[in-house]
């Protein structure tokens, strides 16, 4: 079991650019969920996968983010023309989808917009 | 709006005593999970327990659950300073397997 995996671990970049990141979940889990979480706060849901299909995304997920899991294995989320609000940490989890199984978080990817 | 919310909010302690955090929810649940956050890094699971289950033991760490209250609480015993950490609740919102929603956390602090 080598965790979940994210990269990178921290990105900085100028409003208005496009960042992407990525997750690796521990290999047998066929869900995936995606949080964010600001300082002081506890993480958000923004959305999640079982194998490949997109099962729910949240309000906060505006039309300047997008995630996919193309192979059902890894998962990229994408956020276009960022904004100074979108600096926060971004989690990624992973879990069995059967019964009640614990999400195992990955150490986030920290995005600073300038 | 989160729907667990930790209190107290911050939490400071002698190292050898326990360290008590509550949570309250608004909705039904399926499961409470708790987790530990050390600064920096990705949450820790700890705990589990459904909904159809009162108290539950791991280690040193005790959690309650009263469905009736929409409360939880977690008990550490014998804390240590590597305990010193946020710790939140969540909670599946009725369907397990699903987004998880969390409080905005207790930071526990146990001074050596």
């Amino acid at each position: 079991d080598t965790g979940v995996s994210q990269n990178p671990r921290h990105k900085i970049t100028k409003r208005g650019q496009n960042v992407t990141f990525r997750c690796d979940p521990i290999s047998e889990h066929n869900r995936l969920y995606w949080y964010r979480q600001t300082l002081g706060q506890g993480p958000e849901f923004l959305t999640y996968f079982q194998n490949e299909a997109q099962l729910e995304k949240s309000r906060l997920l505006s039309d300047r983010f997008s995630a996919e899991r193309p192979k059902g294995s890894f998962s990229t989320l994408e956020i276009q023309r960022t904004e100074q609000g979108d600096s926060a940490m971004y989690l990624c989890a992973s879990s069995l989808g059967t019964g009640y199984q614990p999400q195992h978080f990955g150490d986030g990817t920290r995005l600073s917009i300038l | 709006s989160q729907q667990g919310e930790e209190d107290p909010q911050a939490l400071s302690i002698q190292e050898g005593e326990n360290a008590t955090m509550n949570c309250s929810y608004k909705t039904s649940i399926n499961n409470l999970q708790w987790y530990r956050q050390n600064s920096g890094r990705g949450l820790v699971h700890l705990i589990l327990i459904r909904s159809n289950e009162r108290e539950k033991h791991s280690g040193r760490l005790r959690v309650t659950l009263d469905t009736s209250k929409k409360s939880s609480s977690l008990l550490i015993t014998a804390s240590r300073a590597a305990d010193t950490a946020s710790y939140f609740c969540a909670t599946d919102g009725g369907t397990s397997g699903s987004r998880l929603t969390f409080g905005e956390g207790t930071q526990l602090t146990v001074n050596p």
